[in-house]
């Protein structure tokens, strides 16, 4: 099946400087990536999806990138602010008609400093 | 938020006891999900299921049973097979096909074996 990894597992940045979090994955097959934030107690929600016909998408100062052929892809956020602070998750996943299951990574705490 | 309840949001249970985990979701969506997450290890998927009365085992479905009668509702009971059932449950559910890529969590519920 497939796996990920994703590093780091913390990272502490100060207010206003850029983020980065990379994950790789096992499975070739695998078609869409995304990355989820987990504040602490609260839910995982999707901040940014990419899916393998592109190789990069933005949303504001949230930005993923793709590489397929080395299998890996990577959160970038910028100009950090203390909100930000949260646990993030990569995910892969084979989408298709049927179970979309979703593999995770096992998390980066991310801390901005203020 | 709303869309996928879980309750309770605490849970405590004696050694030896099976409790049932309630998940809702009035999103219409096919696909359910649950999953564990324990600390530095991410989300690991317990059980999910597709369609009404069909469901399939995750990674790590050993002491866990799950039902599906309804496709609004997909309840979890985590039996006193389970060995180490503490842990923070969540939910998911998604709609079908290449479309229903996103997975829409629940609020979770912590279990604390005493």
């Amino acid at each position: 099946g497939e796996n990920v990894e994703q590093h780091p597992s913390t990272l502490s940045v100060q207010e206003g400087d850029s983020a980065v979090i990379k994950c790789t994955y096992s499975d070739s097959a695998s078609n869409y990536f995304p990355w989820y934030k987990q504040e602490l107690g609260k839910r995982p929600q999707l901040i940014i999806d990419i899916r393998s016909n592109v190789g990069e998408k933005k949303d504001q100062r949230i930005a993923v990138t793709l590489n397929k052929t080395a299998k890996h892809f990577s959160l970038h956020i910028t100009e950090t602010q203390p909100e930000d602070s949260a646990v993030y998750f990569c995910a892969a996943s084979i989408l298709r008609t049927g179970a979309n299951n979703l593999f995770f990574g096992t998390g980066t705490r991310l801390t901005v400093i203020p | 938020d709303g869309g996928i309840t879980q309750s309770p949001k605490y849970l405590f249970r004696k050694e030896g006891q099976n409790v049932t985990l309630s998940c809702e979701q009035n999103l219409n969506h096919d696909a359910m999900y649950w999953y564990r997450q324990d600390p530095g290890q991410g989300l690991r998927l317990i059980y999910y299921s597709q369609i009404v009365n069909d469901f399939q085992k995750g990674d790590i479905a050993e002491g866990y049973s799950v039902s599906r009668e309804k496709k609004e509702s997909f309840p979890l009971t985590v039996t006193s097979a389970q060995k180490n059932p503490t842990a923070f449950y969540l939910c998911a559910s998604r709609t079908a096909g290449l479309a229903g890529a996103e997975q829409f969590f629940g609020p979770g519920t912590r279990l604390t074996v005493l």
